[in-house]
C-alpha cells in the first residue's frame, strides 16, 4: 500500500487567496484526520471523519477552514480566505475503526502551507 | 481532558550508545493506548511503538522499547545501539481506547554523534 497519500507537499500562496488540501486515505481504513502542526501549537487535530461523515470538528479554527470526505478515498482541507497565521504544516491521517476500537494512525508527509 | 508532556525539548547520544526519551500523562481514563511517533527532517510521522495500558509487558520493537509505568503515568522511550538515521523529533502520544484523536506532546529533538 502506498500509505496516506497528500498533495501537495508545498503550497505558497498570497494573503485572501483559497486554498485547497487534499488526501487519499490508506485503502480499508474508515477513520481519517486532519491535523495542523507549528511551532507554538504542536500537533492539534482540526476535524476527523468516520465512514465519511465528520464526528468532531471541534479543532476547526474559524468558518474559513472546512473539511470535506466525499467518499471513502478522499478528504480536502479548504483555507478561504487564506491567513499568514494559517502557515503550518497539515496533516492527513488514517485508521480502521471497528466498533470503539481504532488502529493506529498513519500519517500522509504533511502539507507546508505558507501564506504570504 | 488529557494531557501529555516531554520534558527534554533536545536530547542527544553517541552513535551506538543507549538514549531515553521522557514522557508523562494526565489522564482519568484508565483504558488507552500510548505511542511514540518519529518525524524526520522529511517530515514524515512515524510510528516507532504503541503500547496498550491494560498490557503489564512492555513493547519492544527491534532497538525500540518502553518502559510503561501506569501508576505513575509515566512512558518513556529507550533506543539501544543508536544509529544515524535516528535521528528525529519524536513524539509521545496519547489516545482513549474508544477514542479516536491523539493527543501529542511538545515532542523531543534527538541528535546522532556519529
Amino acid at each position: 500500500d502506498a500509505g496516506v497519500i497528500q498533495s501537495p507537499r508545498h503550497e505558497v500562496t498570497e494573503m485572501g487567496q483559497e486554498v485547497t488540501l487534499r488526501c487519499k486515505p490508506i485503502s480499508g481504513h474508515n477513520s481519517l484526520f486532519w491535523y495542523r502542526q507549528t511551532m507554538m501549537r504542536g500537533l492539534e487535530l482540526l476535524i476527523y471523519f468516520n465512514n465519511n461523515v465528520p464526528i468532531d470538528d471541534s479543532g476547526m479554527p474559524e468558518d474559513r477552514f472546512s473539511a470535506k470526505m466525499p467518499n471513502a478515498s478522499f478528504s480536502t482541507l479548504k483555507i478561504q480566505p487564506s491567513e499568514p497565521r494559517d502557515s503550518a504544516v497539515y496533516f492527513c491521517a488514517s485508521s480502521y475503526r471497528q466498533g470503539l476500537r481504532n488502529t493506529e494512525a498513519f500519517f500522509g508527509q504533511g502539507t507546508r502551507l505558507t501564506v504570504v | 481532558a488529557q494531557t501529555v508532556t516531554q520534558s527534554q525539548p533536545e536530547m542527544s547520544v553517541q552513535e551506538a550508545e543507549t538514549v531515553t526519551l521522557s514522557c508523562t500523562y494526565d489522564t482519568s481514563e484508565s483504558d488507552y493506548y500510548l505511542f511514540w511517533y518519529k518525524q524526520p527532517p522529511s517530515r514524515q510521522m512515524i510510528l516507532v511503538i504503541r503500547q496498550e495500558a491494560y498490557k503489564q509487558q512492555n513493547a519492544t520493537e527491534n532497538r525500540f522499547s518502553v518502559n510503561f509505568q501506569k501508576a505513575a503515568k509515566s512512558f518513556s522511550l529507550k533506543i539501544s545501539d543508536s544509529q544515524l538515521g535516528d535521528a528525529a523529533m519524536y513524539f509521545c502520544a496519547f489516545k482513549e481506547t474508544s477514542g479516536s484523536r491523539l493527543t501529542f506532546g511538545e515532542g523531543t529533538q534527538l541528535t546522532v554523534n556519529p
